[in-house]
């Protein structure tokens, strides 16, 4: 199994101002999954991190509003930018090992 | 299109006794993977079972197990002998296409289940 540490845990935050969040595996992964879950809904994945290239976005998220560093096999972090009131979540970063995908703690975001 | 269906947005159990929580999938790829989480309030998401499609048999996981129905295109949780912390929601997802050496392709999650396990 992997452990994977998240911070911060949760966060309230100005609307207008960027968070960034920060997951740290206890072991290397080839790829990070970050996923944004909104208030009563299931997860939505924003983005795939490779080390070592710009990471993939899915359809409704852009680079700009959730830029993504991989600088390493065992680190990545995820900015919100510019929030806004409907960036109110959790996100929740991802990685496998062997057959089972782990997941972080998640941060709660609340943008006022 | 929906691809992992959770007809059930809540269900309730007796403690100690066993409930299944229901899951269909959609995919024309032979090769993919089935997963269960637990998200309890706190907001982690806790994993908790793995069926591959080529798996011969169902998988299990202490209280967990996946009743695996490959031609129904069904993966339910059942979890005997409820406690009071299974009260939590449980997100079926799968995994499309084979893994290759070092990672894995996204999961696509359905819309949770809210157990409740009543004293």
């Amino acid at each position: 199994s992997a452990v994977i540490s998240q911070k911060p845990s949760r966060d309230i935050c100005q609307r207008g101002t960027s968070l960034t969040i920060q997951c740290q595996v206890d072991s290397q992964v080839t790829m990070m999954f970050w996923y944004r879950q909104q208030p009563g809904q299931s997860l939505t994945l924003i983005a795939t991190a490779n080390q070592g290239s710009e990471a993939t976005y899915e359809s409704g998220f852009v680079i700009d509003k959730f830029p993504i560093s991989r600088p390493n096999l065992t680190f990545s972090t995820l900015t919100v930018s510019n929030m806004s009131p409907e960036d109110s979540s959790i996100y929740l970063c991802s990685a496998r090992a062997n057959t089972e995908a782990f997941f972080g703690q998640g941060t709660r975001l609340t943008v006022v | 299109a929906q691809k992992i269906t959770q007809t059930q947005p809540g269900m309730f159990v007796q403690e100690k006794e066993a409930v299944t929580l229901d899951c269909t999938y959609d995919t024309s790829d032979p090769s993919y993977g089935l997963f269960w989480y637990k998200q309890p309030s706190s907001g982690e998401m806790i994993f908790l079972i793995y069926q591959g499609s080529y798996d011969q048999q169902n998988a299990t996981e202490g209280r967990y197990s996946l009743n695996f129905q490959k031609a129904r295109k069904s993966a339910n949780l059942v979890i005997s002998a409820s406690q009071l912390g299974d009260s939590a929601m449980y997100f079926c997802a799968m995994r499309e296409g084979r893994m290759f050496s070092g990672g894995y392709n996204k999961l696509i999650f359905g819309a949770g289940t809210r157990l409740a396990v009543h004293p």
